[in-house]
């Protein structure tokens, strides 16, 4: 079963606002979930994380997240989205290994189309 | 400049040959990893290393070694290619014990097997 879930497309307008939704599996108390972008080229591009233990939502720049742990969803929002944002966005839950190394469990990630 | 540079970018291999994928780091981290992201698929956690030791293993085949030469190197050794290896696959690297905007990846090697 997949542990992190994500919606496999969606679109938006130029200047509008997307959001990007994530759910994931986890029993641990504290982790993270980061947010990638992949480019066209392949590069994994690290846009935002997310502290389990922060109830404060982050924000970096044109981006920031929706936490509600609860639930054990995130979404990541994307204001004023331009055309060059198209590209696929994954989710990454993160926890500490028993080897006390971090993994990051991907979901299959979400294809954002901007439209100008 | 690339702070983690991955070589090469393409590979074309034949079933059955033996390929080394190399990755360098130059962000001063402990820790490297090996992930793969085959078609249509998530990335997938393969290795973990930490001050050049072993700590984490979730590949199945013994067919894929890391190697790590120096601190800032992990080397992936994938040996008996099989066409199902087809896939990308990054290096990334962290600071031990963290697990936040450090966590940085390379630009990915292509590797078709034919």
């Amino acid at each position: 079963a997949q542990r992190v879930t994500q919606v496999q497309s969606t679109g938006s307008s130029q200047w509008g606002e997307v959001t990007l939704d994530c759910s994931y599996e986890t029993s641990e108390y504290s982790y993270l979930i980061l947010w990638y972008r992949q480019l066209f080229s392949g590069e994994m591009v690290f846009l935002i994380y997310q502290p389990s233990f922060d109830t404060q939502n982050q924000r970096s720049g044109h981006y920031s997240v929706v936490f509600q742990k609860s639930f054990k969803s995130i979404s990541l929002v994307i204001s004023a989205s331009q055309p060059e944002d198209s590209g696929t966005y994954f989710c990454a839950l993160s926890e500490l290994e028993s080897s006390g190394s971090w993994q990051l469990i991907f979901g299959s990630g979400t294809q954002l189309t901007v439209m100008p | 400049d690339p702070k983690i540079i991955q070589k090469p970018k393409y590979l074309v291999a034949v079933t059955g040959s033996e390929k080394i994928l190399i990755c360098e780091q130059y962000l001063g981290h402990n820790a490297m990893y090996w992930y793969r992201q085959s078609a249509k698929k998530p990335l997938e956690f393969m290795f973990s290393y930490s001050y050049q030791k072993l700590m984490d293993n979730q590949t199945a085949s013994s067919r894929f070694q890391p190697q790590s030469s120096k601190k800032n190197h992990l080397d992936l050794q994938i040996t008996a290619l099989k066409p199902d290896d087809s896939a990308t696959y990054f290096c990334a690297s962290s600071q031990e014990g963290h697990a936040n905007s450090d966590y940085t990846f390379g630009s990915g090697t292509r590797l078709l097997v034919i």
